[in-house]
């Protein structure tokens, strides 16, 4: 079945590059996202990649696709206080468009 | 664009009463939404998909005649939990498919429901 793995938690300091990991198993993905979900809240869609590609910068948000390695990454650039939350990757099948959600990273971020 | 609302935002329920959440995407029509439940400190774990004018597909385990669904419109979708017991506490999410502003069809969710039985 497909599984889709993170670490739990990650701590950095205001200012520093935080970088998340995600790794998955289903080859067939057509799309793996980002998402960030606050205390009590819903999810709130940061970026997305095309299975193709490789790399995609989008303002402080790098994410890196590893498609040999199945293995995904979220660069956050100057990471401040409210970036504080949980990350979920997720990998989406064309066919059905349900996504798969990873086991979520804690971000915290010391001021 | 691309806002999906839920109502309600909390629910406090007796252990065998029917608890209805709305799901609804507020400026563009989807034709497919899915519901989500998160235990806490869990990832989430989809439940169903719910498809305008036919009936939702249920991933396996989750039980169709407790977890109602009904998508009457291209703008709402609603989930029942029938005879809620406290073990169905959790935190429900739904989410509406897009093509939206990332050019891509793209699931867009809502703030979720907590819904806790007692």
């Amino acid at each position: 079945g497909e599984d889709v793995e993170q670490s739990l938690f990650l701590s950095v300091r205001e200012g520093d590059s935080s970088v998340i990991n995600c790794t998955y198993t289903d080859s067939s993905s057509t799309y793996l996202y980002w998402y960030k979900q606050e205390p009590g809240a819903g999810l709130q869609l940061l970026t997305y990649i095309f299975s193709n590609m490789d790399m995609k910068q989008d303002q402080r948000l790098t994410v890196l696709l590893n498609k040999k390695d199945k293995h995904l990454s979220l660069r956050i650039a100057d990471t401040q206080t409210g970036d504080s939350a949980i990350y979920f990757c997720a990998e989406a099948h064309g066919a059905t468009n349900k996504l798969i959600f990873g086991t979520g990273t804690l971000l915290a971020v010391q001021p | 664009g691309a806002v999906v609302s839920q109502h309600p935002s909390w629910v406090i329920c007796k252990s065998g009463t029917s608890v209805k959440i709305e799901c609804r995407s507020l400026d563009f029509q989807a034709t497919t939404m899915f519901w989500y439940r998160q235990f806490p400190k869990q990832s989430l774990m989809l439940m169903a998909t719910s498809n305008e004018g036919s009936k939702a597909t249920y991933e396996q385990g989750v039980e169709k005649d407790k977890f109602l669904i009904n998508h009457a419109s291209l703008t709402l979708s609603t989930l029942t939990v029938t005879s809620a017991h406290p073990e169905d506490s959790s935190f429900y999410i739904c989410s509406a498919l897009s093509s939206g502003q990332f050019g891509t069809d793209t699931q867009y969710f809502g703030p979720g429901t907590r819904l806790t039985v007692l």
